[in-house]
């Protein structure tokens, strides 16, 4: 069974703090996501990489960075938390070779920052 | 990049009757379309999926079906049941081989007893 681990459930930070949050994967998945889910506005991408230490951005990527230093872990770094990013993050892989595609979700991180 | 556009965004059903759900996307280049449910306080999870070599797709009580030309694609519920009740997000991937998804904005499906 794959699973998809996000580090915390919940997470509140003060604006300006510097915010990590991991997602480790345990099925050599080659891809991975960040996306951030707000109520009406459905699954937005914010970064995916392909790759250890490939990223790109995805629709939303302004204020935040990412980390792939080993294939089964990325990381999603607000290098200076703002209000505007209270949201649920959910990280998610998919094997990305072999003619499957399906992404397997982790249970998400919901953010306040304060 | 692809833009993919659900609708509606809420939709109420009587138990036992069918529910539709359509997306557009906007990049011919995708092949691969997805859907996802999400129950409430639980991660989305994959119920059903198309490539674009196929126009329609079976599995028990769902369906999907794909028109190319339009660029449209559609899940369809039949007999619903009270756990059919979820948010379902439609996607489509454009990325050969590194498959960067792209979803739309969500339904909420409420089955009615």
């Amino acid at each position: 069974d794959v699973k998809v681990t996000q580090s915390s459930r919940y997470l509140v930070k003060r604006t300006g703090e510097k915010v990590f949050l991991e997602c480790v994967q345990d099925m050599d998945h080659e891809n991975m996501f960040w996306y951030r889910q707000d109520p009406g506005l459905g699954l937005r991408l914010i970064y995916f990489s392909y790759d250890v230490k490939m990223k790109e951005k995805g629709d939303i990527p302004e204020g935040y960075s990412v980390s792939r230093e080993k294939k089964e872990r990325f990381s999603l770094i607000l290098e200076s938390a703002s209000t505007n990013q209270t949201s649920m993050y959910l990280c998610a892989s998919s094997p990305g070779t072999g003619g499957r595609s399906e992404a397997f979700f982790g249970q998400g991180t919901r953010l306040t920052v304060v | 990049g692809e833009n993919v556009e659900q609708h509606p965004s809420t939709l109420s059903v009587q138990e036992g009757d069918s529910a539709v759900i359509k997306c557009t996307y906007s990049d011919s280049a995708s092949n691969y379309f997805p859907w996802y449910k999400q129950e409430l306080g639980k991660r989305p999870q994959l119920i059903i999926d198309i490539r674009s070599n196929v126009g329609e797709k079976k599995d028990q009580r769902i369906a999907v079906t794909l028109n190319k030309t339009a660029k449209h694609f559609s899940l369809h519920i039949t007999e619903t049941q009270p756990e059919d009740s979820a948010v379902y997000f439609c996607a489509a991937s454009w990325s050969f081989g590194n498959e960067k998804l792209t979803f739309g904005t969500g339904t909420r499906l409420t089955i009615i007893p």
